[in-house]
């Protein structure tokens, strides 16, 4: 069965520090993967999603993930944190091309950024 | 953009509630989360050109409607109180995983 995992419920970094969100997986086939941000009393926005092609994905907003199959992990980074992207993060993952029933989202990891 | 009314509700336990999604323009895909405080979001169904092609683990007190104008409605009967949750509408012009999901802000729904 799918699932994801978050690792960090809340991430505290400094303005301009590197920002690194950690994000692993199970499936049992090839897995669409997708980062999601939802800011403060918003509806959730793609950052990215891997659908296998490139590992390394680029994302809105200076965001970045890379796929590493040999670890089910997809975590994403931005190298220079700004204020404005404290937020909720989520990793999500789907196996199906055609079926949003296998779409499942991790718990999230909530990012706050010191000045 | 996509657009959800009303905001906030308020329910008490077993009254029936409708939340509705305003979907962005041209998209033929309507799906709706539930999102529990503290928890991602988790799948409730999926309506591709008025027909329901995907549903998650929820009961069958959970029904919806897409309509030709670009709405749909989430409909949920004998509340409970586990139901209070943030639901979220996303729309998308197809069904497949190469379609972006657009969301909408959400509706907060309380049960007491």
């Amino acid at each position: 069965a799918q699932s994801v995992t978050q690792l960090g419920s809340h991430v505290s970094v400094s303005e301009g520090a590197l920002v690194l969100l950690r994000c692993n997986y199970s499936s049992s086939v090839p897995p669409y993967l997708f980062w999601y941000v939802q800011y403060p009393n918003q509806g959730l926005q793609l950052l990215l999603k891997y659908t296998s092609a490139a590992t390394l994905v680029k994302g809105i907003n200076g965001f970045e993930a890379e796929f590493k199959k040999s670890e089910t992990s997809f975590h994403l980074t931005k190298p220079s944190a700004h204020m404005s992207d404290a937020a909720e993060y989520f990793c999500a993952v789907s196996e199906l091309e055609t079926s949003y029933d296998k779409v499942i989202f991790g718990p999230g990891t909530s990012l706050s950024v010191i000045p | 953009g996509v657009t959800q009314s009303p905001t906030h509700l308020i329910k008490t336990r077993g009254q029936q509630v409708t939340l509705r999604c305003s979907s962005q323009s041209g998209h033929n895909t309507v799906s709706w989360y539930q999102q529990a405080l503290g928890q991602g979001p988790q799948f409730i169904f999926q309506y591709y050109r008025k027909e329901e092609n995907g549903r998650g683990n929820f009961p069958p007190r959970f029904s919806g409607l897409q309509f030709p104008n670009d709405s749909s409605e989430l409909n949920v009967n004998a509340l409970e109180l586990d139901d209070s949750a943030l639901y979220l509408c996303a729309s998308s012009l197809g069904y497949g995983q190469s379609d972006t999901q657009y969301f909408g802000p959400g509706t907060r729904l309380t049960v007491l």
